[in-house]
């Protein structure tokens, strides 16, 4: 069956720390990926996307993420965290040639320790 | 920076009784969505909205969901007669076109049903 799945439901990281978070799909072809972040009292907001090319792909806020065809995976990465990056982080999935819903996980609470 | 605005931010609600939730979708989008989390699950795609009807909807749009765009700024979801299973995190997101991935999403309205 298809889906996306975020294996960490909390990630907790000292501010400074680099940071990664996991996102893995189940699609035939390669979707089209999504990061969102839901910071707390806010709507979500989209990060970075990938449709092709580049496989490393840079967003807002410093983040960026990798493809990685191989491993059916799309992580979300950040070399330094800061405070105000503490926030529910969400991939996303469209699958290509299909549906334009995105289809997201189910989530990653990041915490930031001082 | 525009801004797609719900209301309430958290409803409370009796088993039974009939509920609307309320979204002011961004002025030049085209392309409105339902999105819903219960608590602890996955963001879920509700319905997707497009010159005043449903374009797509998912298996949880049942025969108590319904949507509608009264005029030209409110884009609401109404549940009918609302189940404890309909407690959750319901967003409102709007597009300017469907292949547009930069959703615009809102705060989010809690509903908890009691």
């Amino acid at each position: 069956a298809q889906s996306v799945t975020q294996p960490d439901i909390h990630i907790t990281v000292s501010e400074g720390a680099s940071l990664e978070l996991r996102c893995n799909y189940s699609y035939g072809a390669t979707p089209y990926l999504f990061w969102y972040v839901q910071s707390p009292g806010q709507g979500l907001q989209l990060l970075l996307k990938y449709f092709s090319g580049d496989t490393l792909v840079q967003g807002i806020k410093g983040f960026e993420a990798e493809f990685k065809r191989s491993q059916s995976s799309f992580n979300l990465r950040k070399p330094s965290v800061h405070w105000s990056d503490a926030a529910e982080y969400f991939c996303a999935v469209v699958p290509s040639g299909g549906s334009y819903i995105p289809t997201f996980g189910r989530g990653t609470s990041l915490i930031v320790h001082p | 920076e525009p801004e797609v605005t719900q209301t309430p931010s958290h409803q409370v609600t009796q088993m039974g009784q009939e509920v609307i939730l309320r979204c002011v979708p961004i002025s030049n989008h085209l392309y409105f969505y339902w999105y819903r989390q219960i608590l602890g699950q996955k963001v879920e795609f509700l319905v997707s909205f497009y010159n005043n009807e449903i374009s797509e909807k998912s298996e949880i749009f049942d025969d108590q969901f319904s949507v509608e765009r009264p005029d030209g700024s409110n884009f609401t979801l109404k549940i009918r007669s609302t189940k404890l299973e309909d407690s959750a995190m319901y967003f409102c997101a709007s597009s300017l076109d469907r292949t547009d991935y930069g959703y615009t999403f809102g705060s989010g309205t809690r509903l908890t049903v009691v």
